[in-house]
């Protein structure tokens, strides 16, 4: 069973209004990232970090934030969103280079 | 920067076929490559962990190799099942503190 869980499952929101997606993993994993992903698309990373306190930007990042405060928890906030934001977003997390990542279920919003 | 292609983009075989899945990538200088699996609508399971000093990783039917100085990984599923419809995804890390760049996948049909 995956040790890396994402709530919401499924979210509608309307637009302009601010949303947190969380992402908490118990293993304790340094590595944390978000990738978005549309419907039989590739993905694109957005946000990545390598610890607390660390954060780093991928290719879709300029419409979103996140934070890293604990070493389980990195969730990804969009300030406003906008129905080009409908997508799945899927966080994943690695112990360190030499290992893979684990993928949690997704979050797939709908931005009406 | 390293780009990850996955040929076919689509694949229908009948129930117990034999068959391959390729990926190529443009940069040699990889960390280790992963091959994950997708179902509709969810998150990415792995499937193989190669490392770059490794020629090849097997679980049950599945096999995938690595020919690093070509650029190249195939995974190999044997005796196809209409279960092991899904997207099949490789991703490559390269050397240091980069995360995973992924191929647009594959998607498998296996007919019964």
């Amino acid at each position: 069973e995956a040790d890396i869980y994402q709530t919401p499952r499924y979210l509608v929101i309307g637009t302009g209004k601010k949303i947190t997606l969380e992402c908490s993993q118990t293993m304790g994993h340094d590595k944390m990232y978000w990738y978005q992903q549309d419907p039989g698309m590739e993905l694109h990373l957005i946000h990545y970090s390598y610890g607390v306190n660390s954060t780093e930007k991928g290719d879709l990042s300029s419409e979103s934030t996140v934070s890293r405060i604990r070493t389980e928890h990195f969730p990804l906030t969009l300030e406003s969103a906008r129905p080009s934001h409908t997508s799945q977003y899927l966080c994943a997390s690695s112990e360190s280079v030499a290992y893979g990542y684990t993928f949690g279920s997704g979050t797939r919003l709908t931005v009406v | 920067k390293q780009e990850v292609t996955q040929i076919p983009a689509a694949l229908s075989v009948p129930e117990g076929e034999n068959l391959v899945l390729n990926c190529s990538f443009t940069d040699s200088a990889i960390y280790n490559l992963q091959w994950f699996r997708q179902d509709p609508g969810k998150g990415l399971t792995s499937l193989l962990l190669i490392q770059s000093s490794q020629r090849e990783q097997t679980s049950g039917r599945l096999n995938a190799s690595l020919d690093k100085s070509s650029g190249r990984s195939t995974l190999y599923i044997a005796a196809s099942q209409p279960g092991d419809s899904a997207t099949y995804l490789c991703a490559v890390r390269n050397s240091g503190n980069t995360p995973l760049v992924f191929g647009k996948g594959t998607r498998l049909s296996v007919i019964a």
